[in-house]
């Protein structure tokens, strides 16, 4: 098992559409996150979870909704999402916030 | 808002010389530093943390720290053509100044090793 498992690797999803990414760790860390990766512009940090719990939102969009319903698992649920939120989707996760981070192989979303 | 600077190059390098890559950042406060490489279409892969001022060795790779000047570097030598990549500077930080920590990363350089 890869320590950080990201499904599915391609979504290609209209903009009326409803899908969900998922994220999965295990490397028994306490802290995970969602990242959006675009062309010529750094990683942008969406989401945090420490302790399953919520620690920050980077002001995103609400058609960005996550869960992490335990340590090991992050969802990413998208709605009605618009052309510019094309990017590729990247999960990590850390044992605490302070240390390295451990990326998956991320979701290559394209709206149509 | 707290920044981490780096050169986006690209950076060309002949096979087998030492490749130079450098970062600046402006949370004087910030403790820990990872340099990451990123493949075209792959996530990032971190190769190197360094936490005190100094030199940090790990194979070909040597990280630099220098907290006075708040600078961080990544020398890689005998760099190879499997090298060419990007390479993303990464420190803890706290964004907008807020009390929750997190990684911010570069724009990140492109290096091209020539063979």
């Amino acid at each position: 098992e890869t320590g950080v498992t990201q499904t599915p690797r391609h979504l290609v999803m209209g903009m009326t559409n409803k899908k969900s990414l998922k994220c999965e760790q295990h490397l028994g860390h306490n802290a995970m996150y969602w990242y959006k990766q675009s062309a010529k512009k750094p990683l942008e940090l969406m989401f945090v979870y420490n302790f399953k719990e919520q620690t920050e939102n980077n002001s995103v969009p609400s058609r960005f909704s996550p869960e992490c319903p335990n340590s090991s698992h992050l969802f990413l649920h998208l709605h009605t999402l618009q052309p510019e939120d094309s990017a590729l989707y990247l999960c990590a996760s850390s044992g605490t916030e302070n240390q390295p981070q451990h990326f998956g192989d991320g979701t290559r979303l394209s709206i149509l | 808002q707290k920044e981490v600077e780096q050169n986006s190059g690209p950076l060309s390098v002949p096979e087998g010389a030492i490749a130079s890559l450098n970062c600046t950042y402006s949370d004087r406060g910030s403790q820990s530093f990872f340099w990451y490489r990123q493949y075209s279409g792959k996530s990032p892969e971190l190769i190197m943390s360094i936490y005190s001022n100094g030199d940090k060795e790990d194979g070909r790779f040597t990280a630099q720290l220098n907290k006075a000047s708040q600078y961080v570097s990544l020398l890689i030598r005998d760099s190879q053509p499997s090298d060419s990549a990007t390479y993303l500077c990464a420190v803890f930080g706290y964004l907008y100044g807020g009390s929750q920590g997190n990684l911010i990363f570069g724009k990140g350089t492109k290096l091209s090793v020539k063979p």
